[in-house]
């Protein structure tokens, strides 16, 4: 079945990198967009990056924009996210997920992997 | 950017009706989704393109949009719908496109 794993997460300093990886399996992960989408503690859902089948188009929140990069490995079906200058604010489960897109090109998000915490502080 | 609002919480009794609703200017041009997401868990999709459910998903999950506003149905309550759950529209009408959430209702069953 369609399977999305997280890993990466953990504690960092302010100021810090992290680089988070989503292992994709179930599906033709070179057809499909990808996203990141964070949740800080007892918050809602924040989408943050995706990134077209292709990688040639992609997108950022102008919360990480500059700070965090998206990028894929088709041949390795893995879904990567660069984040560096970490504030205390980027604190969140991570989720990565699947994007797929209708006759319009509006997406949504199936499914979604179990979530990585990133934790910021000093 | 697009914004979308969700009243912060809606209470229902089991057997009852809940309808959540997800406000959003103009939203009826766009294809609304939702998702229901339960303490400790991913958030899963409920309703896709306004009013589709994924396969697994019961028939008593039911979405509508039209004008300014966009609503989650859910028919004779469970205790175990209790959850968060989330509009979600793809705003590729700005010259900034991106994804747009909902604030989340909490649901409770009485």
């Amino acid at each position: 079945q369609v399977q999305l794993v997280e890993s990466g997460g953990g504690l960092v300093k302010p100021g810090g990198s992290l680089r988070l990886s989503c292992a994709a399996s179930g599906f033709t992960f070179s057809d499909y967009y990808m996203s990141w989408i964070r949740q800080a503690p007892g918050k809602g859902l924040e989408w943050v990056s995706y990134i077209s089948s292709s990688g040639s188009t992609i997108y950022y929140a102008d919360s990480v924009k500059g700070r965090f990069t998206i990028s894929r490995d088709n041949a390795k079906n893995s879904l990567y996210l660069q984040m560096n200058s970490l504030r205390a604010e980027d604190t969140a489960v991570y989720y990565c997920a699947r994007v797929v897109v209708n006759l319009y090109r509006e997406g949504w998000f199936d499914p979604w992997g179990q979530g990585t915490l990133v934790t910021v502080s000093s | 950017s697009y914004v979308l609002t969700q009243p912060p919480s809606v209470s229902v009794a089991p057997g009852q009706t809940a309808r959540i609703t997800c406000g959003g200017n103009n939203i009826g041009s766009k294809s609304v989704h939702w998702y229901q997401q339960k303490p400790g868990q991913a958030p899963v999709l409920v309703v896709y393109d306004d009013s589709d459910r994924p396969s697994g998903i019961p028939e008593r999950f039911s979405g509508s949009n039209s004008g300014n506003t966009a609503t989650l149905t859910i028919s004779r309550v469970e205790a175990g719908d209790e959850a968060d759950y989330y509009c979600q529209v793809w705003d590729s009408s700005s010259d900034h496109p991106g994804v747009v959430f909902g604030g989340g209702t909490k649901l409770t069953v009485l």
